[in-house]
């Protein structure tokens, strides 16, 4: 059964770099047929997608964090990054790791899902 | 890009039924969303995709039969059925738009069903 970990510091400074890892368990990271992507998810808000990343290094982002966001991929760590630069209070969530189906394949959705990691943004 | 809307709440009774909305914003009444649950303090579950012909694809895992959807127009719908007290969680929406270095997901507010 596929499972995903957060990991990562729970409190970041404004300005400074937000970085955390989820690592994939009991499947490949190089699989082709998905991407893999962070949502996060405010205090007592909605979820807001913020990038995906195919096994080859492919990557979108969500427009509007897209001049913050670097999302990595380690095949070998069967991990992949998040990094989320100049960051403010309105940065603090619960972040989640998520693997995503292809529409190729009608499986666009994103499942199974990690049980996310609260990150704080304050000084 | 669509808009998806949900009530922020909504509640049954042990053993009822209920009918949850994800509205999306006019001109896209041909888009498919998926539904989430999440339980408290846990991450979201793929419950299942639906557009105005119904589930697309197959459930999530462990999603019972109690659970459907239906879709008309603009409207998303999650019914489930003799609802349970597991059942309470937020229920999510979202969609998929656009293609290339244009797409994006977007997700709705969520709605919190409270079993009463």
């Amino acid at each position: 059964q596929l499972q995903l970990q957060e990991s990562g510091p729970g409190l970041v400074k404004p300005s400074e770099t937000l970085s955390l890892t989820c690592t994939v368990s009991g499947g490949s990271i190089s699989s082709s047929n998905y991407y893999w992507g962070w949502i996060r998810q405010p205090p007592g808000k909605g979820l807001e997608w913020i990038g995906s990343i195919y096994y080859s290094g492919s990557t979108y982002y969500n427009p509007s964090l897209k001049s913050r966001v670097t999302i990595s991929i380690d095949t070998s760590k069967n991990q992949f990054s998040l990094k989320l630069n100049s960051v403010t209070a309105a940065d603090t969530a619960v972040y989640y790791c998520a693997r995503e189906g292809l529409a190729s394949q009608n499986k666009n959705w994103f499942d199974p899902w990690g049980q996310g990691t609260l990150v704080t943004v304050s000084s | 890009q669509p808009v998806l809307t949900q009530p922020p709440s909504a509640s049954a009774s042990l053993g009822a039924s209920v009918t949850l909305t994800c509205t999306l914003s006019s001109g896209y009444s041909n888009y498919k969303v998926n539904w989430y649950q999440q339980r408290p303090g846990k991450g979201p579950r793929f419950v299942m995709r639906v557009g105005t012909g119904g589930i697309v694809g197959s459930k999530g895992d462990g999603i019972p039969d109690r659970f459907s959807v239906l879709g008309s127009g603009l409207n998303r719908y999650l019914t489930i059925k003799n609802i349970q007290e597991e059942d309470e969680s937020d229920y999510h929406c979202g969609a998929d738009h656009g293609s290339g270095s244009n797409f994006v997901w977007v997700f709705g507010g969520g709605t919190k069903l409270t079993v009463l």
